[in-house]
């Protein structure tokens, strides 16, 4: 059963305009939320991260807002540029002492069109 | 630079052989883990370590062998009983005690069965 949901597997915006990427969740003992961007044929690498007591998080153009009532997640990247266009991993870590494994969705891909 | 490194970034094997797929990091991380990557289905764990000579198996470990015996070091071994290793492989690194800031990934290693 998929704990960590992106149900869009693909989202296309204009550059210049806002893109939200949306994640859901299954399990209340998560408590640490990450976003990962990911180009073909390379490692994904971290974008940015929310911890569960807050309900945002910004870094730049990416902000991450957390609501944990519905359980669930969204990455705003404003303004997107096409070199934007990858796709976007969010993952999420339960509380579990020193067990750092992390619980994947199944990503979505971001086109930027110029 | 700190980082992981990922060889050979291509990798073809004949039908029958095992293939081992190197992984070392330098970022002084104690765990460390092997993911695979399919069109549409996101990253799924095959194996994982979080000490040295120890190890554990992800959701899709049959067919794979690991080892642990350096902290810098996480092989994986492809064996002939795996039915369709043709995939992406990544390996990522974590400390497994302090602040968690995610995995650091390695750029990956395209295995194609010929």
């Amino acid at each position: 059963d998929q704990q960590v949901k992106q149900n869009s597997p693909s989202l296309s915006v204009q550059e210049g305009r806002i893109s939200i990427l949306n994640c859901d969740y299954t399990n209340s003992m998560f408590d640490y939320f990450l976003w990962y961007k990911k180009y073909p044929a390379e490692g994904p690498t971290f974008l940015i991260s929310i911890s569960s007591i807050k309900d945002k998080n910004e870094d730049g153009r990416f902000t991450v807002f957390l609501n944990k009532s519905a359980k669930h997640l969204s990455l705003h990247i404003v303004p997107s540029q096409p070199g934007d266009s990858a796709v976007y991993f969010c993952a999420a870590s339960p509380w579990a002492g020193n067990n750092r494994k992390l619980i994947w969705g199944l990503g979505t891909s971001l086109a930027v069109n110029p | 630079d700190g980082g992981i490194t990922q060889s050979p970034k291509y990798l073809f094997r004949k039908e029958g052989q095992n293939v081992t797929l190197s992984c070392e990091q330098n970022l002084n991380h104690d765990a460390m883990y092997w993911y695979r990557q399919d069109p549409g289905q996101g990253l799924r764990l095959i194996y994982y370590s979080q000490i040295v000579n120890d190890f554990q198996k992800g959701d899709i470990a049959e067919g794979y062998s690991v080892s642990r015996e350096k902290k810098e070091s996480f092989p994986l071994t492809v064996t002939s009983a795996q039915k369709n290793p043709t995939a992406f492989y990544l390996c990522a690194s974590t400390s497994a005690a302090g602040v968690f800031y995610g995995y650091t990934f390695g750029s990956g290693t395209r295995l194609t069965v010929v």
